[in-house]
């Protein structure tokens, strides 16, 4: 069936440091890619998405590439904040609309 | 413009009680899904609604979990014999269509919902 693997957590990062966490998928087709974010006490909020193959979706300084080959889209950052501390989430979607979640990698940017 | 709203926030209740939670989706987005968010199981798909159309239960964990949606806007998940393993936090989202693929989905605070 359906699903994702996401890079395991916390992850725990000085600021300014380089960040990256892998997903991996599983799914029928080629479907849209998602990550999504989960700051502390809020509610989840789209980060970023890529709709086919060699697309290249970028928010707030994060990155991510759909690679279609490696069924991947792994999340990066050249320089954390304090403030990216958060709950990230990978996300293909299915069918028309069904969003499938990885299992969350927490992120801790320490000063 | 006003989000996704949820009610309540948080709902404590007891075993084999039924619970109703509610969800009002963005004015004018014609999709709305419900997900879960739990510990065990992390965000898992429970339920969508497009339009008039059949909604896409294929998600729900068991038959007494059930969703409506009157009048294409507002939406209403129904937990009949809450049990332990339902707690969690249940979240709503809304989209302006099902058609697109790509359509962002915006998301509600969650109800956290806690089955003593």
């Amino acid at each position: 069936g359906d699903s994702v693997t996401q890079m395991e957590g916390p992850v725990t990062l000085s600021e300014e440091a380089f960040l990256t966490i892998n997903c991996t998928y599983t799914a029928t087709g080629y479907p849209s890619l998602f990550w999504y974010v989960q700051y502390p006490g809020e509610g989840l909020q789209l980060l970023l998405k890529a709709t086919k193959a060699d697309d290249k979706g970028s928010n707030k300084g994060f990155e991510a590439t759909y690679r279609k080959e490696t069924t991947s889209f792994h999340l990066e950052k050249g320089s954390v904040q304090v403030s990216d501390s958060a709950v990230y989430f990978c996300a293909p979607i299915i069918g028309a609309g069904k969003l499938i979640f990885g299992q969350g990698t927490e992120l801790s940017v320490k000063p | 413009g006003a989000g996704v709203s949820q009610s309540p926030s948080n709902k404590v209740t007891e075993k084999g009680k039924d619970v109703e939670l509610r969800c009002d989706p963005i004015s004018g987005h014609t999709a709305l899904y419900w997900y879960r968010q739990s510990l065990g199981q992390g965000l898992e798909f429970l339920i969508y609604f497009q339009g008039n159309s059949a909604p896409d239960k294929s998600g729900l964990p068991s038959d007494r979990f059930s969703a409506e949606r009157t009048g294409g806007s507002v939406s209403t998940l129904t937990i009949q014999r809450t049990q332990q393993e339902d707690s969690a936090v249940y979240l709503c989202a809304s989209s302006f269509s099902r058609g697109e693929a790509y359509n962002e989905q915006f998301f509600g605070p969650g109800t956290r919902l806690t089955v003593l």
